[in-house]
């Protein structure tokens, strides 16, 4: 079975500064990954996913990923953050092997970018 | 990707009565997946839903309490059953439209139980 940890609950940072939102997976089967953000008192959106190919991916708003199977890691960043990016966001793995599994989702980083 | 209407957005029930969230997608796809976010908290998948068979519910979940229905390969029902305060949570259904296409989500329905 897989599981995901996100390993910060809550990151604050400034506007316009960069951020990493770290995420990590344990499988014994290879997998997808993705990350969705969840705006207050909204669904969920994804921002992007790694099916195959190459490591570093691009998504949505400017954010992009970079899946390492060494490290089983598969972080978030941007390199600038604007207040509208003041959300909670979640990593997620599904197996590659099986088809029309479910996601498990790791437990939502916060990210609050400060004026 | 596939688009999922979900009904209602919230609601606020009494305790001990139920209430049924509804998913239409806008395309055929052959599974469907029902999470509760309780508040502040992560997805915690309720059960797996497959057309023209039983749900199969996840550890801590059961059919009396959450019974799901799957007519056909649009449209799913979540039920919850004899609330209580304790089932407060977002409610949210999920489909997933083929590898690339991925996961598509519900708006959620965010439940209050009085």
């Amino acid at each position: 079975a897989q599981s995901v940890t996100q390993l910060d609950s809550q990151v604050p940072v400034f506007e316009e500064a960069p951020v990493e939102l770290r995420c990590n997976y344990s499988s014994s089967v290879s997998v997808y990954l993705f990350w969705y953000v969840q705006y207050p008192n909204q669904g969920l959106q994804l921002l992007l996913k790694y099916l195959s190919g190459s490591t570093l991916v691009k998504g949505i708003n400017g954010f992009e990923a970079e899946f390492n199977k060494s490290q089983t890691s598969f972080h978030l960043r941007k390199p600038s953050v604007h207040i509208s990016d003041t959300a909670e966001y979640f990593c997620a793995v599904s197996d590659q092997n099986s088809g029309n599994t479910p996601l498990v989702f790791g437990k939502g980083t916060r990210l609050s970018v400060i004026a | 990707s596939a688009v999922i209407s979900q009904k209602p957005s919230r609601d606020i029930c009494q305790r001990g009565t139920s209430l049924t969230i509804q998913c239409q997608v806008d395309s055929q796809v052959t599974m469907m997946f029902w999470y509760r976010q309780q508040p502040g908290q992560s997805l915690t998948l309720i059960a797996t839903a497959n057309q023209g068979s039983e749900a199969t519910y996840e550890s801590g979940f059961v059919i009396d309490k959450f019974p799901i229905s799957r007519p056909n390969l649009t449209f799913s029902t979540l039920t919850v059953s004899n609330m209580s305060p304790e089932d407060s949570s977002i409610y949210l259904c999920s489909a997933q439209g083929g590898v690339v296409d991925g996961y598509t989500f519900g708006s959620g329905t965010r439940l209050t139980v009085v």
